[in-house]
């Protein structure tokens, strides 16, 4: 079974608006990470959170963890257009998975 | 700081042949190096895993005949495609981190391989 699996796998929106997405994962884990890959390019480390840790913020963004659920979410807040790309959670449990990933497009 | 370079950056090849791809550390040591492949549109998928000094850890379904990882430096790795087939084509990416796996990785800018 496949960890990390993001949700939406799209989202469209506009500028100024909060973006979230979701990331569900099925095993223990030791960290979750968030990167953000632009079209073609390499990956971009966004924020790491700790299985002990229940939120984190840098910047505009904030990310939660809920380790009952097996779930985290990313917010990003006042969404710009250079924020499009593609968000990827991953995570560390036995080995490091990325899920498949959201397509974020943020639209002027 | 925490700035990781692949060489190159994108590179075509004839089938047959075998192609190197190396990946650097620039501003740190990194203990733990990991080697990706990305398909267009998808995830990233570990390919291996390799501390420097030491043999890669390969994923399950990675043949270690057909991508040789060397780790000889705390600030390098490479990755040769031997015996490139049009299917290898894909977007490879290295990640390092300063310590063990579950450190933060940082993530080079990525190889796209075209095999021709």
């Amino acid at each position: 079974s496949q960890q990390g699996e993001e949700d939406p796998q799209a989202l469209s929106i506009q500028e100024g608006e909060n973006a979230t997405m979701n990331c569900s994962y099925k095993t223990s884990i030791n960290n979750l990470q968030w990167y953000r890959q632009n079209s073609g390019r390499g990956l971009v480390h966004l924020i790491l959170i700790r299985s002990n840790e229940r939120e984190k913020h840098s910047g505009r963004l904030r990310v939660t963890l809920d380790t009952s659920k097996k779930s985290s979410s990313l917010l990003i807040t006042a969404s710009r257009a250079a924020d499009t790309a593609s968000y990827f959670c991953a995570t560390y449990g036995q080995n490091f998975v990325f899920g498949p990933g959201t397509r974020l497009s943020v639209l002027p | 700081g925490a700035v990781v370079s692949q060489h190159p950056s994108w590179v075509i090849c004839k089938s047959g042949t075998s192609v190197k791809i190396e990946c650097r550390s620039l501003d740190f040591q990194a203990t733990t190096m990991f080697w990706y492949r990305q398909f267009p549109k998808q995830s990233l998928m570990l390919m291996a895993t390799s501390n420097e000094g030491s043999k890669a850890t390969y994923e399950q379904g990675v043949e270690k005949d057909k991508f040789l990882i060397n780790h000889a430096s705390l600030t390098l790795s490479t990755l040769t495609v031997t015996s490139a087939h049009p299917e290898d084509s894909s977007f490879y990416i290295c990640s390092a981190s300063r310590g063990s796996s579950t450190d933060t990785q940082y993530f080079g800018p990525g190889t796209r391989l075209t095999v021709l």
